[in-house]
C-alpha cells in the first residue's frame, strides 16, 4: 500500500538553527512529492512540491527538499529557522491522478 | 491560481443533525475531488474521493451511510455528515487539482462541532 512516512514528531530547536526533517514514501511507479505546513490555528499551505527534473526542491521561506530515489526520501531542509517557522509541517506523496497520502506529520517548535 | 472555495467554515450543531459542507472549484474544473479529516493534532486522513457524476469511492473505515458524498458538477461537491454525534466534531477539509503537473488546492476547511 502507499505510504508516507515521517520519522520526528516533535522537533525543538533554536533559532537560527539548522532544520532537517525526514520524509519516506513507499509508492510504486511514478510519484510527485509534496511539503505542506500549517501553522497554528491555519489552514494547510504548500511549500514546495517534486514531479521531475532537478531532485534539489526550492520552496518558499527558505525552504528546500531533496528527492533521493534510491532511498525512497524526500527530506525537508533550511538552513536557519526563524521562531516563525513554528508550525506542523506535513510531507505528501501521490502517483499519477491519486489522491494525496499525508505522513503523520512533524511539530516544529522554534524558540527564542 | 486555482483556487478551491469551501463553506462553511465553522458550523456548531446539536448531536443528531445533519450537516452539508460545499467544496467548489472556482476556476478550474475538477471531476475528481478529495474530502479529508483531521482531528487536533492529527494528520489529514483521506475519506473519500469524489467522483463528478458517479459514486464516491470511501477508503476503508469511512461509513458511507454516514457521510454522504455528491458530486453534482463539475465544481462542486457536497459531503454531508448525517445525524452527527460528538465523536464526528473534527475539521473537514477538501481538495482538488487541475489536470496535468499541478499540486493539490485544498479548501480553507469547515470545522465540525458536534454538542
Amino acid at each position: 500500500a502507499q505510504s508516507v512516512s515521517q520519522h520526528n514528531h516533535h522537533v525543538i530547536l533554536s533559532e537560527a538553527a539548522s532544520l532537517e526533517l525526514g520524509c519516506n514514501y513507499s509508492y510504486g511507479g511514478t510519484v510527485n512529492l509534496f511539503w505542506y505546513v500549517q501553522y497554528p490555528g491555519q489552514h494547510l499551505q504548500l511549500l514546495l512540491k517534486y514531479f521531475s527534473g532537478d531532485p534539489l526542491v526550492k520552496g518558499i521561506k527558505g525552504f528546500e527538499a531533496e528527492f533521493i530515489k534510491s532511498k525512497f526520501s524526500f527530506n525537508l531542509r533550511k538552513p536557519s529557522v526563524q521562531w516563525s517557522d513554528t508550525a506542523e509541517y506535513f510531507c505528501a506523496a501521490r502517483g499519477g491522478n491519486t489522491p494525496l497520502v499525508f505522513g503523520k506529520g512533524t511539530r516544529l517548535s522554534v524558540i527564542a | 491560481g486555482a483556487v478551491v472555495s469551501q463553506h462553511p467554515s465553522w458550523v456548531i450543531c446539536k448531536s443528531g443533525t445533519s450537516v452539508k459542507i460545499e467544496c467548489r472549484s472556482l476556476d478550474f474544473q475538477a471531476t475528481t475531488m478529495f474530502w479529508y479529516r483531521q482531528f487536533p493534532k492529527q494528520s489529514l486522513m483521506l475519506m473519500a474521493t469524489s467522483n463528478e457524476g458517479s459514486k464516491a469511492t470511501y477508503e476503508q473505515g469511512v461509513e458511507k451511510d454516514k457521510f454522504l458524498i455528491n458530486h453534482a458538477s463539475l465544481t462542486l461537491s457536497t459531503l454531508t455528515v448525517t445525524s452527527a454525534h460528538p465523536e464526528d466534531s473534527s475539521f473537514y477539509i477538501c481538495s482538488a487539482y487541475p489536470q496535468g503537473h499541478q499540486p493539490q488546492h485544498f479548501g480553507d476547511g469547515t470545522r465540525l462541532s458536534i454538542l
